[in-house]
């Protein structure tokens, strides 16, 4: 079984300063890694996923994550925050065998201050 | 292309009464699964379907229910509603299980 460690319930940054929403995992057996965002009212989107390769992967709107394997932590950062990324980020794994579901961490409610 | 599509948006029901939500996939995607989402519990698997056969199945009690149709469509079922049933349900389509859509959730309540 997996399970997702989000180590902050809420994180509060001010407008162009650098974030960085921490994600742990557990997991017997190889997992792929996504973080998903959710704006309110809203469904889940997906901001970047880890599936094999280059343990660094980036999204289209600045955010990046990096899988450490020795860590199982795959941790999402973002150098300068806009207004418009205030929202709930959800870290997540999918095992690579057996069930084909992903296991969510508890969200981090990122809020950006003026 | 279009996205996933859940109807309705919003339900209110009442405790005893049975409800069912619907899921269109992105075309082409064969596998859906369902979510719960709630403020205690975060979010939860409900079950997994692909090419109209349930693979998996979360830790959840017989009165939720789904299947899948023919063209991919699904829909999922609550019976006996309980007031801990009030939650935003989410479901996400698959064409190869690395990536999954969401589409906006049917939030429930029930009173």
């Amino acid at each position: 079984a997996q399970s997702v460690t989000q180590l902050d319930s809420q994180v509060p940054v001010f407008e162009e300063a650098p974030v960085e929403l921490r994600c742990n995992y557990s997991s017997s057996v190889s997992v792929y890694l996504f973080w998903y965002v959710q704006y309110p009212n809203q469904g889940l989107q997906l901001l970047l996923k880890y599936l094999s390769g280059s343990t660094l992967v980036e999204s289209i709107n600045g955010f990046e994550a990096e899988f450490n394997k020795s860590q199982t932590s795959f941790h999402l950062r973002k150098p300068s925050v806009h207004i418009s990324d205030t929202a709930e980020y959800f870290c997540a794994v999918r095992s690579f065998q057996g069930a084909q579901k992903l296991v969510f961490g508890q969200g981090t409610r990122l809020t950006i201050n003026p | 292309k279009a996205g996933v599509t859940q109807t309705p948006r919003y339900l209110i029901k009442t405790r005893g009464q049975q409800v069912t939500l619907s899921c269109s996939p992105i075309s082409g995607h064969r596998s859906v699964s369902w979510y719960q989402q709630t403020p205690g519990q975060g979010l939860q698997f409900l079950f997994e379907y692909f090419s109209e056969t349930q693979r998996n199945k979360g830790n959840f009690p017989g009165r939720f229910s789904g299947r899948q149709f023919s063209n991919s469509r699904s829909e999922m079922n609550v019976s006996t509603l309980e007031l801990g049933d009030s939650a935003l349900y989410l479901c996400a389509s698959s064409m190869t299980g690395y990536g999954y859509t969401f589409g906006s959730g049917t939030r429930l309540t029930v009173v």
